[in-house]
């Protein structure tokens, strides 16, 4: 049974590009989460979605930052204009309802 | 919105010693978990436990959602448990997003 699956794992972004960091939930499970987690910081929510739904965006950045979860394919966090304050480790959780988080292993972005 | 607190932030055990691991919330919640992250940044489910207490080898948990607690047992320390420990709480009203503590950091020495 397959675990929550991201990609890239590590990500090289210039200052000015676009970031898209992909996440399959676990199967059977309908809801996604993204936490942002800085060097030596604990996890930050950003986003909860559900298929084709934003659910609770309030820890999202207003500007660059937004989330999809479509009807078909994975959950994507996109990240346009990068800085390099956006260097991170992006995580990715899923769940069956409103439950216990199974956590991917994260993509670490780097932007020089 | 809710608070949690971790203590102690920092932990450094003898290879062999116990713990105990506390996690404050601030409001009641509907779920509650216990993470470790280890040094490759991987994070392990430990326990889901909104209340009660449970077992799982040497690590066990107990929360006391009355009293807005939860404690985190590590008996028989070894150094593969080195890493950060998260106690994470989903409020129930309000949103349903779950939010971290700050972790409490551990390193367990041979």
């Amino acid at each position: 049974n397959a675990g929550v699956m991201q990609n890239p794992r590590h990500l090289v972004r210039r200052r000015g590009q676009e970031a898209r960091l992909r996440c399959s939930p676990m199967k059977g499970h309908s809801h996604v989460y993204w936490y942002r987690q800085l060097p030596e910081e604990g996890l930050k929510f950003m986003v909860y979605l559900q298929k084709e739904n934003i659910i609770d965006e309030s820890g999202m950045p207003k500007e660059r930052f937004s989330a999809e979860f479509p009807k078909e394919g994975p959950s994507i966090l996109r990240i346009q204009q990068v800085v390099r304050g956006d260097s991170a480790a992006y995580f990715c959780a899923s769940s069956p309802v409103q439950g216990e988080l199974f956590f991917g292993e994260g993509s670490r972005l780097t932007v020089l | 919105g809710i608070q949690v607190e971790q203590s102690p932030p920092d932990l450094i055990l003898q290879e062999g010693a116990n713990s105990t691991l506390r996690c404050n919330f601030s409001d009641s919640v509907n779920n509650l978990q216990w993470f470790h992250q280890n040094p490759w940044g991987q994070l392990i489910n430990l326990f889901y436990i909104p209340s009660g207490t449970k077992q799982n080898g040497r690590l066990s948990a107990t929360t006391v959602a009355t009293e807005r607690y939860s404690l985190l047992y590590i008996s028989s320390s070894q150094t593969t448990d080195s890493g950060v420990y998260f106690c994470a709480v989903e409020r129930g009203t309000g949103g349903f997003k779950t939010i971290f503590g700050a972790g409490t950091r551990l390193f367990v020495k041979a």
